[in-house]
């Protein structure tokens, strides 16, 4: 069955720690990973991709087929790093499997 | 016990259609959404409806028209279907309209229009 799990609901960080949110997938096949953003207010966005092995707003995540995760990291947490991120995983059909979500706080 | 279902999954149709998708959440929640998936994954909001009321219509054509019966449901009605119209559809929900709690989404529905 294809599943993305995100273990934590809720994460809370001291401003300044470091942030790691995690993701694990189940697929029988190549996975395509995301992860997505909302922040208070705003509209869903997509943060990051694997295949793009990119850093935005400091975040990273890599893929690591062997544990079938893909954790999201910040080595120092922000305020306004404050939001729900959901993982993601792009099925064969081309849909978007998501995750429950993983509300991050960061505590001053 | 499927919190936010969505029917069809798949829709084959042909150009110059009239076609609905369907959303139901057994969530209980006060909000909900409809997004279009691009093919590089970004998910563009579409529509919001809280309490049956529409909140969020975003640039989208007048052939879209969602609409809510109850708060349990957002149907996508679209009218007139276009070779672009063809992408997958997310239905989603969540408690409130804040964006401070999760967002909860159905499976999707791929529509391919020919």
């Amino acid at each position: 069955a294809q599943r993305v799990t995100q273990p934590e609901k809720l994460l809370s960080v001291f401003k300044g720690a470091p942030v790691e949110l995690k993701c694990n997938y189940s697929y029988s096949g190549s996975p395509e990973l995301f992860w997505y953003v909302q922040y208070s207010r705003q509209r869903l966005q997509l943060l990051l991709r694997h295949i793009s092995r990119e850093s935005i707003k400091g975040f990273t995540a890599d893929l690591n087929k062997g544990e079938t995760s893909f954790h999201l990291k910040k080595p120092f947490a922000q305020e306004e790093d404050s939001a729900m991120y959901y993982c993601a995983l792009s099925a064969w059909d081309d849909k978007i499997i998501f995750g429950k979500g993983t509300r991050l706080h960061i505590l001053p | 016990d499927t919190a936010v279902s969505q029917t069809p999954k798949y829709l084959v149709t042909q150009m110059g259609n009239d076609k609905s998708i369907k959303c139901e959440q057994n969530l209980g929640h006060d909000t909900m959404y409809w997004y279009k998936q691009d093919s590089k994954k970004f998910l563009k909001i579409m529509f919001s409806y809280n309490n049956k009321e529409l909140i969020i219509n975003e640039t989208v054509p007048n052939r879209f028209s969602p609409k809510s019966p109850d708060k349990a449901h957002l149907n996508l009605h679209i009218n007139s279907l276009e070779l672009g119209d063809s992408a997958v559809y997310f239905c989603a929900s969540s408690q409130d309209v804040t964006g401070t709690t999760e967002q909860f989404f159905g499976p999707g529905t791929r529509l391919t229009v020919l």
